[in-house]
């Protein structure tokens, strides 16, 4: 059971605009979620996080959308550069919990020069 | 700050042989995870480490999977015997709790093939 889900696997976007990465989640524990970044033959590199009590937050060029309510979360990246090329993770915990990350499958973005 | 060290990089056994894999962690991180990351899926906790403790094994195949942390610091995962499905990218990641986040950080990973 996929309790994080990202629907898409891929996204091409040209240099310069928005890219935006959608991830979707089941449990209504979380409260605490994590974009990761993958480049290949490396580990993911944490990016930007959320707390559940927030709704948006932004770090430079990322932002991070949450809607509790949809189960619903969503990672801006204005403006996208070719270096944002790797593939984007979402996960999730429960902060009172075991620190337990659950991650979605992925999504690689390709952003075109 | 030095990052999460793992070793091998790569490594390729037939099904039934044993392998062991080492990661060491961040300085100062109480907290070690591994996890397995198949192909085209997101990674999954094999196992969770408090110090030399297990804090969540929930989810390792404890029939053929072990894993130790006998000092605190550096942790080896061992798989015996190999099955053609262990097959994957085994990452450590290492935090330190009591910051209230969870941010984890990872080590390169190793990649096992199994043949």
């Amino acid at each position: 059971d996929q309790q994080v889900k990202q629907n898409s696997p891929s996204l091409s976007v040209q240099e310069g605009r928005i890219s935006i990465l959608n991830c979707d989640y089941t449990n209504s524990m979380f409260d605490y979620f994590l974009w990761y970044k993958k480049y290949p033959a490396e580990g993911p590199t944490f990016l930007i996080s959320i707390s559940s009590i927030k709704d948006k937050n932004e770090d430079g060029r990322f932002t991070v959308f949450l809607n509790k309510s949809a189960k619903h979360l969503s990672l801006h990246i204005v403006p996208s550069q070719p270096g944002d090329s790797a593939v984007y993770f979402c996960a999730a915990s429960v902060l009172s919990g075991a620190n337990n990350l659950f991650f979605g499958t992925g999504t690689r973005l390709t952003v075109i020069p | 700050e030095a990052g999460v060290a793992q070793s091998p990089r790569y490594k390729i056994i037939e099904k039934r042989q044993s392998v062991a894999f080492w990661c060491n962690p961040i300085s100062g991180h109480a907290t070690l995870y591994w996890y397995q990351q198949i192909l085209g899926q997101g990674p999954k906790l094999l196992i969770q480490f408090q110090n030399n403790g297990v804090v969540d094994d929930s989810q390792l195949p404890k029939d053929r999977f072990s894993a130790e942390r006998l000092k605190g610091v550096d942790s080896t995962l061992k798989i015996q015997p190999a099955k053609l499905e262990d097959s994957a990218v085994y990452l450590c990641a290492s935090s330190r709790p009591g910051q209230g986040t969870d941010t984890q950080y990872f080590g390169p990973g190793t990649r096992l093939t199994v043949l």
